[in-house]
């Protein structure tokens, strides 16, 4: 399956704490993407980054992505009980016409 | 600001029925997507299409038909709904270029099927 999958299910931490979140994927990849979505909501984009890119970062956000390892993560610095929702990655594989999300993992920021 | 509308929120129609989920963005974006998600399963592609009258089967087309006759709206038909079509299902859309671009979501349509 060439479906990227996170790295953790789920996550609890307190506010004001870096919330880590891992995506792995299969094969090679024209870029990665990263959502969120908050409870019974669709997805949001959150950033982009290119395979010819290793680190982007947008506010509190920062990604990095190692095509060595086919593996991206997603920081959120600071977190807040706002950015309690679930995160997403979704690759854009070579050769291929779908973007291709993950199972997700859930992120409770405790305040 | 950019938007992406589905009819319904919350769907709750009977087996063997035909069931129509509708979707109508206003960013002129020629691609569209329907989606459903379930639980540890992620977004699952049902259909997509690219242009007005085209579309292509996604991972799991089985039990739908789409319909894309104006480039605004693109629907999603269930042409005999079966209980194991209840989900969410999620409808985006994206420009079209060289490269997959973000995607943009309605809100979802939670449907029951009873």
């Amino acid at each position: 399956s060439q479906q990227g999958e996170e790295d953790p299910q789920a996550l609890s931490i307190q506010e004001g704490e870096n919330a880590t979140m891992n995506c792995s994927y299969k094969t090679s990849i024209n870029n990665l993407q990263w959502y969120r979505q908050n409870s019974g909501r669709g997805l949001v984009h959150l950033i982009l980054i290119r395979s010819n890119e290793r680190e982007k970062h947008s506010g509190r956000l920062r990604v990095t992505l190692d095509t060595s390892k086919k593996s991206s993560s997603l920081l959120i610095t600071a977190s807040r009980a706002a950015d309690t929702a679930s995160y997403f990655c979704a690759t854009d594989h070579t050769g291929g016409f779908k973007t291709i999300f993950g199972a997700g993992t859930r992120l409770f920021v405790k305040a | 600001d950019v938007k992406v509308t589905q009819s319904s929120r919350y769907l709750v129609k009977r087996t063997g029925e035909k069931v129509f989920l509708e979707c109508v963005q206003d960013m002129d974006h020629e691609n569209m997507f329907w989606y459903r998600q379930d639980p540890g399963l992620g977004l699952r592609l049902i259909y997509f299409s690219y242009d007005v009258k085209m579309k292509e089967k996604g991972d799991i087309p089985e039990g739908y038909s789409v319909s894309r006759e104006k480039k605004e709206r693109f629907s999603l038909i269930l042409e005999s709904a079966s209980t194991n079509q209840t989900s969410m299902y999620l409808c985006a859309s994206s420009k079209r270029t060289a490269f997959n671009q973000p995607q943009h979501f309605g809100d979802g349509t939670r449907l029951s099927i009873l």
